[in-house]
């Protein structure tokens, strides 16, 4: 079965400061991977997703992700973030069930 | 128009007691599930449902029985409540089965249920 390891329990950043949120997974099979994002009090919202292709994925709110067979990650970027990126963030790992991390606190201080 | 929506949104109860959380989706999505969310944060799949089949049942304790009428509801029935059921529990919907090699598809996810036993 797949597993995903989230690195980072809590990742506080200051604004317009670049932001990496890891992410491992484990699986024999080839997966599918996921970033969802969760604000507080609400569901979860799709970040971005990796089927196939370009390692390099593209996601909302100017979030990116690159998987790495090798090092088996697939670890979330941004650049510059925003005060409203707080929040709490979820790699998850898809092949047989959809398995997720145990969540990265993002909080980005002023 | 809500794709996945859960009722209620909040659900105190006291312990012993029986309740219930619907679900529906107006995706057209085959495969429903349920997750639970404990006070870390921690996502855990309680079960899955594909065209009203389950399909996946995690070690989820007996008290927990859900109910799919017809593909486009699942709804979650727990008995007994007890303090450690309190938590947020989340529906899903997805496209295709992720069981037989479809894993290539996202899950939308409902606003949640916070069930807080007293």
């Amino acid at each position: 079965a797949q597993s995903v390891t989230q690195l980072d329990s809590q990742v506080p950043v200051f604004e317009e400061a670049p932001v990496e949120l890891r992410c491992n997974y484990s699986s024999s099979v080839s997966v599918y991977l996921f970033w969802y994002v969760q604000y507080p009090n609400q569901g979860l919202q799709l970040l971005l997703k990796y089927l196939s292709g370009s390692t390099l994925v593209k996601g909302i709110n100017g979030f990116e992700a690159e998987f790495n067979k090798s090092q088996t990650s697939f670890h979330l970027r941004k650049p510059s973030v925003h005060i409203s990126d707080t929040a709490e963030y979820f790699c998850a790992v898809s092949r047989d069930d959809m398995r997720f991390g145990a969540g990265t606190r993002l909080t980005v201080k002023p | 128009d809500t794709a996945v929506s859960q009722t209620p949104k909040y659900l105190v109860t006291q312990m012993g007691n029986d309740k219930s959380i619907k679900c529906e989706q107006n995706l057209g999505h085959d495969t429903m599930y349920w997750y639970k969310q404990d006070s870390k944060k921690f996502l855990k799949i309680m079960f899955s449902y594909n065209n009203k089949e389950l399909i996946i049942n995690e070690t989820v304790p007996n008290r927990f029985s859900p109910k799919s009428p017809d593909k486009a509801h699942l709804n979650l029935h727990i008995n007994s409540l007890e303090l450690g059921d309190s938590a947020v529990y989340f529906c899903a919907s997805s496209q295709f089965s992720i069981k037989g090699g479809y894993g290539n598809t996202e899950a939308f996810f409902g606003q949640g249920t916070r069930l807080t036993v007293v």
